[in-house]
């Protein structure tokens, strides 16, 4: 059974900084890693989906990483903006159609 | 195209009240997906169906709910006999065909069961 863990679960930083997000998953049969962004009582924006056969995907200020043979993904945010502030979620996607989540890493933005 | 769209929003019911939730996913999008999401965890796979199939249901799904895709457009999620437990946010979300066709989320259907 996949299991998916996202460290930390939360984290505070001023603005401007880079910063890391971890998640690490157990079944490294995975078709792709995907990242949302969850705010506040809404639905999830997908922002990165990395294939089982890339190394990494780039969108603006931010890069994930894919690590198949150690299952880990990170998710690199670069200058930070207060705007940033959500929670952002991992999830194996195994190919049996049922994507699974991470409990996610609710970052704080300080401007 | 607007997207997934999900209703209601919210829904507050009593106890033993059976409620459905709707998912209007992307029109082009043949795969939809249900998930719930308790308060800081990440959401849990409930059901998924290809077309008007259903194909993959989690053991989360117990008898109480059901999930119907007639036609293979809109989705019903329905839960009878609500518990407390219940209490959660109902997501849905739809993709198209391909190992590897991101997802797109709706909103959410928020279920406060008192």
């Amino acid at each position: 059974k996949q299991e998916v863990t996202q460290i930390p679960a939360a984290l505070s930083v001023p603005e401007g900084e880079n910063l890391v997000l971890n998640c690490s998953f157990t079944d490294s049969a995975i078709y792709n890693l995907q990242w949302f962004r969850q705010d506040p009582g809404k639905g999830l924006t997908s922002l990165l989906l990395i294939q089982s056969s890339q190394r990494e995907q780039t969108s603006g200020r931010l890069n994930a990483s894919l690590d198949k043979s150690s299952g880990r993904s990170t998710l690199y945010i670069a200058a930070s903006q207060p705007g940033d502030s959500a929670t952002y979620l991992c999830a194996a996607d195994t190919g049996r159609r049922a994507l699974t989540f991470g409990s996610g890493t609710r970052l704080q933005v300080q401007p | 195209d607007t997207g997934v769209s999900q209703d209601p929003r919210h829904k507050i019911t009593k106890r033993g009240q059976n409620v459905t939730f709707r998912c209007d996913p992307i029109s082009e999008h043949n795969r939809l997906y249900w998930y719930r999401q308790t308060l800081g965890q990440g959401p849990e796979f409930l059901t998924y169906f290809q077309n008007e199939a259903q194909l993959e249901k989690s053991r989360l799904l117990s008898d109480r709910f059901s999930a119907e895709r007639p036609k293979g457009s809109f989705s019903t999620l329905e839960i009878q006999r609500t518990e407390q437990g219940d209490s959660a946010m109902y997501l849905c979300a739809s993709s198209g065909d391909g190992a590897n066709y991101g997802y797109t989320f709706g909103s959410g259907t928020r279920l406060t069961v008192v």
